[in-house]
């Protein structure tokens, strides 16, 4: 049972222009949602996070947006560039028996081509 | 570069034998986290430990246990390995136990082989 999920594995984009990925998620205890970038051979990356009180959140080139009623969240990527070609993993924290622990997505990889 | 290392970086293992995967936290983080990568699929969250003490468990088998030690150093014990064992196997570090606090920095893995 896949309580965060990242139903596109793949997406090819331009140089320059918007990567959009999304994350659907079903667990309404879920607080806090994170977006990790991967290189290969390499550990998750924090790329931005946003709280369940917001819907939008902001940092440089980076745009998350958040829709609770559809548990739905998506990270905007403007202007794309090569440099951001990795996988990227949507995470969902939830508070439970004194801990928080993240829930992951299978990973989207994102191809920037020049 | 995060600061969280692990060793080994690859390691093979024969079914039913016991593994011991090791992390070294980032200076001043307290929580460390272990999560299992299987091929194809996101990090799927072991445990946790704060200040020595299993502080959170997610649905893993008791022959997954772990360690932290006084210096928030962390390892990882598999016993009896089963071929579905075989994933990347990821630490992360965090200053947890304050709500909201969850950039987790994550170590660069150890791939563990079981054949």
């Amino acid at each position: 049972d896949q309580q965060v999920k990242q139903n596109s594995p793949s997406l090819s984009v331009q140089e320059g222009r918007i990567s959009i990925l999304n994350c659907d998620y079903t667990n309404s205890m879920f607080d806090y949602f994170l977006w990790y970038k991967k290189y290969p051979a390499e550990g998750p990356t924090f790329l931005i996070s946003i709280s369940s009180i917001k819907d939008k959140n902001e940092d440089g080139r980076f745009t998350v947006f958040l829709n609770k009623s559809a548990k739905h969240l998506s990270l905007h990527i403007v202007p794309s560039q090569p440099g951001d070609s990795a996988v990227y993993f949507c995470a969902a924290s939830v508070w439970e028996g004194g801990s928080e622990k993240l829930v992951f997505g299978k990973g989207m990889k994102l191809t920037v081509n020049p | 570069e995060t600061g969280v290392t692990q060793s080994p970086t690859h390691l093979i293992k024969t079914r039913g034998q016991q593994v011991t995967l090791r992390c070294s936290s980032q200076s001043g983080h307290n929580t460390v986290s272990w999560y299992q990568q299987a091929l194809g699929q996101g990090p799927q969250f072991i445990f946790q430990y704060y200040r020595e003490e299993e502080n959170g468990r997610g649905n893993f088998p008791p022959r997954f246990s772990g360690l932290q030690f006084p210096n928030y150093s962390s390892e990882l014990n598999v016993n009896a390995l089963e071929l579905d064992d075989s994933a990347l196997y990821l630490c992360a570090s965090s200053l947890a136990m304050v709500r909201g606090n969850t950039e987790a920095f994550f170590g660069q893995g150890t791939r563990l082989t079981v054949v």
